[in-house]
């Protein structure tokens, strides 16, 4: 069975600073990996994704994440927090060669951006 | 382009009341989700539905019971809401039928249940 786990509910970053949410997948085989952000009171939007080819993905908002296969992790980072930033963070995994894409998250990652 | 849309947002029922969530998409997906959100466990999947026609249970389904309409609609019914159905529902959709394990997955805005 494949999971997922996300180190820390809460970070705290100060505006500016890295932002680094941790992300760790057990599966037996490689899956494909999804961080998706929810801002207050709204459904889930898709930051990026990786599913084959380079193991650096960039997604919107300046995100980025990479895959590392020897460590089955796939953090997401941001060079330099912003106030908007401020939001939960999901990771999630999905086994390939299923036939049907079923997600399965990790429990979040609440962001706090202080000014 | 709305996406995907949710009704009601809100909703207060008594334990042994009925009801049915609404949702609907219009990006012409043939796959759609729901999930349940409950604080430090994540979403989980409730039901899903490949395609117009089928559906298939999820993580879980006991006390639920879901309609694929047609293809823009999956409503999720709860004959007799426990409080342990207390939680946020999202429902979702991903454009391809099958084999497509990397899609993108929309979601709506939540319908926030609470069981009394």
């Amino acid at each position: 069975a494949q999971s997922v786990t996300q180190l820390g509910s809460h970070v705290s970053v100060s505006e500016g600073a890295l932002v680094l949410l941790r992300c760790n997948y057990s599966s037996s085989v490689p899956p494909y990996l999804f961080w998706y952000v929810q801002y207050p009171n709204q459904g889930l939007q898709l930051l990026l994704k990786y599913t084959t080819g380079a193991t650096l993905v960039k997604g919107i908002n300046g995100f980025e994440a990479e895959f590392k296969k020897s460590e089955t992790s796939f953090h997401l980072t941001k060079p330099s927090a912003h106030m908007s930033d401020a939001a939960e963070y999901f990771c999630a995994v999905s086994l390939p060669y299923t036939g049907f894409q079923k997600l399965v998250f990790g429990t979040g990652t609440r962001l706090l951006v202080s000014p | 382009n709305a996406g995907v849309t949710q009704t009601p947002k809100f909703q207060v029922l008594k334990t042994g009341q009925s009801m049915t969530l609404q949702c609907a998409q219009d990006m012409n997906h043939n796959s759609m989700y729901w999930y349940r959100q409950d604080p430090g466990m994540g979403l989980r999947l409730i039901y899903y539905s490949a395609s117009e026609g089928t559906t298939d249970k999820g993580e879980v389904p006991n006390g639920y019971n879901v309609s694929r309409l047609n293809k823009r609609e999956f409503s999720l019914r709860l004959e007799s809401a426990a409080p342990s159905q207390t939680s946020v529902y999202f429902c979702a959709s991903s454009e391809t039928q099958l084999s497509r394990d990397s899609d993108t997955q929309y979601f709506g805005p939540g319908t926030r249940l609470t069981v009394l």
